[in-house]
């Protein structure tokens, strides 16, 4: 059974740093990987999807890796803004389903 | 290209009440999956519905039901309410398995 951990629980961190949230999974044998920011009481705003045969995918300040072998993938955020302040979820996608398995999240806080 | 669009936003029940949840996907979508949000278990996979036929369900009661219409917008249906089942409830289009949009979710409290 596929199992998703995202460390930490929660960031806090100033306005400008660069930061990078975790998610591993146990089985490694995922079709894709997608993060997501979730607003309180919000959906969810996809922000990258990363295909398993991929390393690496980009969008404006964001950056995430994936090592699929290690079951990892990470989620790089460059000069960080009040504004990235919001729960961040990694999700896997097994083959052969749709259904999403995801993390608990990563609370990010951002300080002016 | 509009969203995914949950409605109604908000609901209140009572226990014992029935409620039924919409989803209208993505214009050209046809996958439709649904997830229940809670603080305690986080994201729960309910159930996935492809061209009105469910794929997939996940581990939850028979309480909780879904379907999908020939124009791919999907309903949701939890019979006999539990206070348990107070939560977020996010339905995500797809076309294929590809990208995943979610819609704003519709939070249900059982009074």
């Amino acid at each position: 059974k596929q199992e998703v951990t995202q460390i930490p629980a929660a960031l806090s961190v100033p306005e400008g740093e660069n930061l990078v949230l975790n998610c591993s999974f146990t089985d490694s044998a995922i079709y894709n990987l997608q993060w997501f920011r979730q607003d309180p009481g919000k959906g969810l705003t996809s922000l990258l999807l990363i295909q398993s045969s991929q390393r690496e995918q980009t969008s404006g300040r964001l950056n995430a890796s994936l090592d699929k072998s290690s079951g990892r993938s990470t989620l790089y955020i460059a000069a960080s803004q009040p504004g990235d302040s919001a729960t961040y979820l990694c999700a896997v996608n097994q083959g052969g389903s749709e259904k999403l398995v995801f993390g608990k999240g990563t609370k990010l806080t951002v300080n002016p | 290209k509009a969203g995914v669009t949950q409605t109604p936003r908000y609901l209140i029940k009572t226990r014992g009440q029935q409620v039924t949840l919409s989803c209208s996907p993505i214009s050209g979508h046809r996958s439709v999956s649904w997830y229940q949000q809670t603080p305690g278990q986080g994201l729960q996979f309910l159930f996935e519905y492809f061209s009105e036929t469910q794929r997939n369900k996940g581990n939850f009661p028979g309480r909780f039901s879904g379907r999908q219409f020939s124009n791919s917008r999907s309903e949701m249906n939890v019979s006999t309410l539990e206070l348990g089942d107070s939560a977020l409830y996010l339905c995500a289009s797809r076309q294929g398995v590809t990208e995943a949009f979610f819609g704003q979710g519709t939070r249900l409290t059982v009074v």
